[in-house]
């Protein structure tokens, strides 16, 4: 079956400690995306990317790095530097804009909860 | 700029009620509209999507949504909760260039 996997689901972390989430996904998505959720803040994204090699900055990058080496993987790492660390972050993936006519929707993964202790 | 906004944080109907879930959405281009759905400490599955093909669209679980240009609205419908329905519901604006634009989500609670 295609789709999204993300591990681990749950992930404890003592602070200043830089830990990296994955996400693959099977689809033969060219663009893949990360999200954080907070409770009643809905999704805000950290990175995108639309192309192997290629990522964009989201609305809050900071304290955050991502990699783009296969088209299958788009691993996040939460470095010391994010101040509020924990969260639900998601990870998503979709067909290029181009091939959607816009309307492009995109296709989530389980999650992975991070904890700082 | 392009926004959504979810009106009701949560809400509350009886199993076999009609279930309502509010979007306002502000666009400067023609919008893609979407609905997710997300049950405790999962993922985000697609209830439908707005493609301008027409103007109320069916998704899956028997929720609908009907998007009014002169309301900047896509609220989503069910015609009877079910228990299972239970879940955060968010909406989602496409703003190009492949990136969404969530709500801040409204969690429905079906009371027996």
């Amino acid at each position: 079956d295609g789709g999204i996997t993300q591990s681990p689901k749950y992930l404890f972390r003592k602070e200043g400690q830089n830990v990296t989430l994955s996400c693959e996904q099977n689809l033969n998505h060219d663009a893949m995306y990360w999200y954080r959720q907070d409770p009643g803040q809905g999704l805000r994204l950290i990175y995108y990317s639309q192309i192997v090699n290629d990522f964009q900055k989201g609305d809050i990058a900071e304290g955050y790095s991502v990699s783009r080496e296969k088209k299958e993987s788009f691993p996040l790492t939460v470095t010391s530097a994010q101040k509020n660390p924990t969260a639900f972050y998601l990870c998503a993936s979709s067909i290029p804009a181009g091939l959607a006519g816009g309307h492009n929707e995109q296709f989530f993964g389980p999650g992975t909860r991070l904890t700082v202790l | 700029a392009q926004s959504v906004t979810q009106l009701g944080s949560h809400v509350s109907v009886s199993e076999g009620a009609l279930v309502l879930l509010r979007c306002n959405y502000s666009s400067s281009v023609p919008p893609y509209l979407f609905w997710y759905v997300q049950y405790p400490n999962q993922g985000l599955q697609l209830l439908l999507k707005y493609t301008s093909a027409a103007t109320l669209v069916k998704g899956i679980n028997g929720f609908e949504a009907e998007f009014k240009k002169s309301e900047t609205s896509f609220h989503l419908t069910k015609p009877s909760a079910h228990m299972s329905d239970a879940a955060e519901y968010f909406c989602a604006l496409n703003t190009g260039f492949q990136k969404l634009v969530f709500g801040t989500g409204t969690r429905l609670l079906v009371s027996p």
